[in-house]
């Protein structure tokens, strides 16, 4: 079925480790977002990208890297986790100008 | 910067009971307004939308009214059911098409 999934659904991992959030939509979006969701903070835009090889910085960018090779892959990496990362993970796609974003289910990261 | 501000939670009604969610925002320009839900352990779902003021977004028995002179998009339902249990945010889209969310509201309907 077309859709947006993302993987793995939950991951524990340790402090300085690296490790990457896949997200992979089907529906060729232009749009591809990743979220991070805290108690207390609602969801908070981490990255987005208008189109493969472009992306760029949300609300709270440090610590991750994000890479938009092909249009349906948009992967997150935590290059040295730390505990303060530890959330859960929504990535999200869009097809164009005022269309509705869609959400993947979500990747639970903790980091210990 | 762009905010939204919707009521803390978390609300407990009874089943059948009328459901008010206020939702405020500050914004420049003429923003898009939303309501998402989200269900445990899954991602948001859209729920309504409305693009310019005066529009009302419906969805499932949810209503919500651009209000550009209260910069309000507060969210209702005549009678809410067990299976509207959820979390539901308000969000606004601006010109750069990103979205920035309230905080959330929990929602827990009794039966």
């Amino acid at each position: 079925d077309a859709g947006i999934t993302q993987s793995p659904r939950y991951k524990i991992t340790e402090t300085g480790r690296q490790v990457t959030l896949m997200c992979h939509q089907t529906w060729s979006h232009s749009y591809m977002f990743w979220y991070r969701q805290d108690l207390g903070h609602g969801l908070r835009l981490i990255y987005y990208s208008a189109a493969a090889d472009i992306t760029d910085k949300g609300e709270v960018p440090d610590g991750y890297v994000v890479s938009r090779s092909k249009t349906e892959n948009f992967p997150l990496t935590l290059e040295s986790a730390t505990r303060s990362q530890t959330s859960v993970y929504f990535c999200a796609s869009r097809a164009g100008d005022s269309q509705p974003q869609h959400f993947g289910d979500g990747t639970r990261l903790s980091i210990l | 910067g762009n905010s939204v501000t919707q009521m803390e939670g978390p609300v407990t009604l009874s089943e059948e009971a009328f459901l008010t969610i206020n939702c405020t925002y500050t914004a420049t320009g003429y923003p898009s307004l939303f309501w998402y839900v989200q269900y445990p352990g899954e991602g948001l779902q859209l729920l309504l939308k409305a693009t310019k003021a005066d529009d009302k977004g419906s969805n499932k028995g949810f209503e919500a009214t651009y209000r550009k002179e209260t910069t309000s998009f507060h969210l209702e339902k005549g009678s809410v059911q067990v299976s509207d249990s959820a979390v539901y945010f308000c969000a606004l889209s601006d010109r750069s098409e990103k979205l920035v969310f309230g905080k959330g509201t929990k929602l827990t309907v009794n039966p």
